[in-house]
């Protein structure tokens, strides 16, 4: 079965300083990876996959098979980065159904 | 835009109470899907559906069930609500088209349902 793991609950930075927000996934196959973003008294919703290989608000992601990984980073935080991130993952089991797998999430803090 | 309505914010039941939690999407998705969030747990998915009618279990399937008889509503049914049902409920849906890898997820804004 696959697992998301975000090893840091919280994380704290000043703003201006680099961001980076750890995933590491198990998973044998070909898994397709996102980073969901949950602001203050707002929903859910996507921030980037690894497919689409683009920066959204100034952050990426690159899936490293060999490590299993798939990070979130951004070189300059800015406090409105303030929120709830999940790394989230799917597989292909011959079906089109997408569910996914959360991680425990990361609550990041950008300090002024 | 995709639109994800869950039909309550807040909610508060007491034990044993059978508990409805209603879903709606406006963009004729397939696949929708019902999660818990709780702390230091992430999104738990519970039950998903992939057509009308159709229903499979997620991770955490036992005490609920689902109903599915139109393809935009997806019901989350708390047969018996016990306390440790406490949590917050995440709705979303998604499309079965596979241009371009999965479909990413919609949510909607969550019901915090409190079981007393």
């Amino acid at each position: 079965a696959q697992r998301v793991t975000q090893p840091e609950k919280l994380l704290s930075v000043f703003k201006g300083a680099p961001v980076e927000l750890k995933c590491n996934y198990s998973y044998s196959g070909s898994p397709e990876l996102f980073w969901y973003v949950q602001y203050s008294r707002q929903r859910l919703q996507l921030l980037l996959r690894h497919i689409s290989r683009e920066s959204i608000k100034g952050f990426t992601a690159d899936l490293n098979k060999g490590e299993t990984s798939f990070h979130l980073k951004k070189p300059f935080a800015q406090e409105e980065d303030s929120a709830m991130y999940y790394c989230a993952l799917t597989t292909d089991g011959g079906t089109s159904y997408g569910k996914l797998t959360f991680g425990q999430g990361t609550i990041l803090t950008v300090h002024p | 835009d995709v639109k994800v309505t869950q039909s309550s914010r807040y909610l508060v039941k007491r034990t044993g109470e059978k508990v409805f939690l209603e879903c709606v999407q406006d963009m004729d998705h397939e696949n929708m899907f019902w999660y818990r969030q709780d702390p230091g747990l992430g999104l738990r998915l519970i039950y998903f559906s992939y057509d009308v009618k159709m229903k499979e279990k997620g991770d955490i399937p036992e005490g609920y069930s689902v109903s599915r008889e139109k393809k935009e509503r997806f019901s989350l049914i708390l047969e018996s609500a016990s306390t440790n049902q406490t949590s917050m409920y995440l709705c979303a849906s998604s499309s079965s088209r596979r241009t371009g890898g999965f479909q990413p997820q919609h949510f909607g804004d969550g019901t915090r349902l409190s079981i007393l």
